[in-house]
């Protein structure tokens, strides 16, 4: 089984500063982890994707997440926060291993993300 | 635009009772997902299809139902509607592969 874990239901930061939303997930074999973000009233916005190779993934909107084995973490960052970064963060998991043409995610329960002018 | 069209935006109907919700995936995409957004269980996978044929089954009620037409579209029938299944409801859908998911506005159901 697969599970993902955002321990914070919701994170504020000062506009300008740096943020950081945290996921840590389990799978059986190794994972393939992705970001999502919600706006109100809308459906899910892909963000980035962790495949393989290098840690460090960047995605769209100037946000990157690295990817850490050892701690089976995969935590979202951004080094200027914006106003219009306010949202619902989703991180989201599947196993490699999964069955063939099952490409379900499975996602976390979500991190509010306020950016306070 | 994710190009996923849902409909419709809004549904209300009595505890009992039997709704369709129905999505349109994105040009070229063959898999269909279906998600349960509630407050106190967040986002729940449903049922997923790819190419018209079921895939994978997560969560899903006896009392739902889903299936996907040969031109891709995709229907989620819910019958004997409790209070408990008024949610947002939303389908995505994707090439495959590693590639991610696109999801549509959603349905937003309430039962009363």
């Amino acid at each position: 089984a697969q599970s993902v874990a955002q321990p914070e239901d919701q994170v504020n930061v000062a506009e300008g500063n740096p943020l950081t939303v945290k996921c840590t997930y389990s799978v059986s074999g190794n994972p393939y982890l992705f970001w999502y973000v919600q706006y109100p009233n809308r459906g899910l916005q892909f963000l980035l994707k962790y495949i393989t190779g290098d840690n460090l993934v960047k995605g769209s909107y100037g946000f990157e997440a690295e990817f850490n084995k050892s701690q089976t973490s995969f935590h979202l960052k951004k080094p200027s926060a914006l106003v219009s970064d306010s949202a619902l963060y989703f991180c989201a998991v599947r196993d490699r291993n999964s069955g063939a043409g099952s490409y379900q995610l499975t996602f976390g329960k979500g991190t509010k993300l306020s950016v306070i002018p | 635009d994710s190009g996923v069209t849902q409909t419709p935006k809004h549904l209300i109907t009595a505890t009992g009772q039997r709704v369709t919700l129905r999505c349109s995936p994105r040009s070229g995409d063959l898999s269909v997902y279906w998600y349960q957004q509630s407050l106190d269980q967040g986002l729940q996978f449903l049922i997923q299809y790819y190419n018209g044929e079921e895939r994978a089954k997560g969560n899903i009620l006896e009392r739902f139902s889903a299936q996907q037409f040969p031109d891709l579209h995709s229907e989620l029938n819910l019958s004997s509607l409790e209070l408990g299944d008024s949610a947002l409801y939303f389908c995505a859908s994707s090439v495959g592969g590693v590639s991610p998911l696109h999801f549509g506005n959603g349905t937003r159901l309430t039962v009363t």
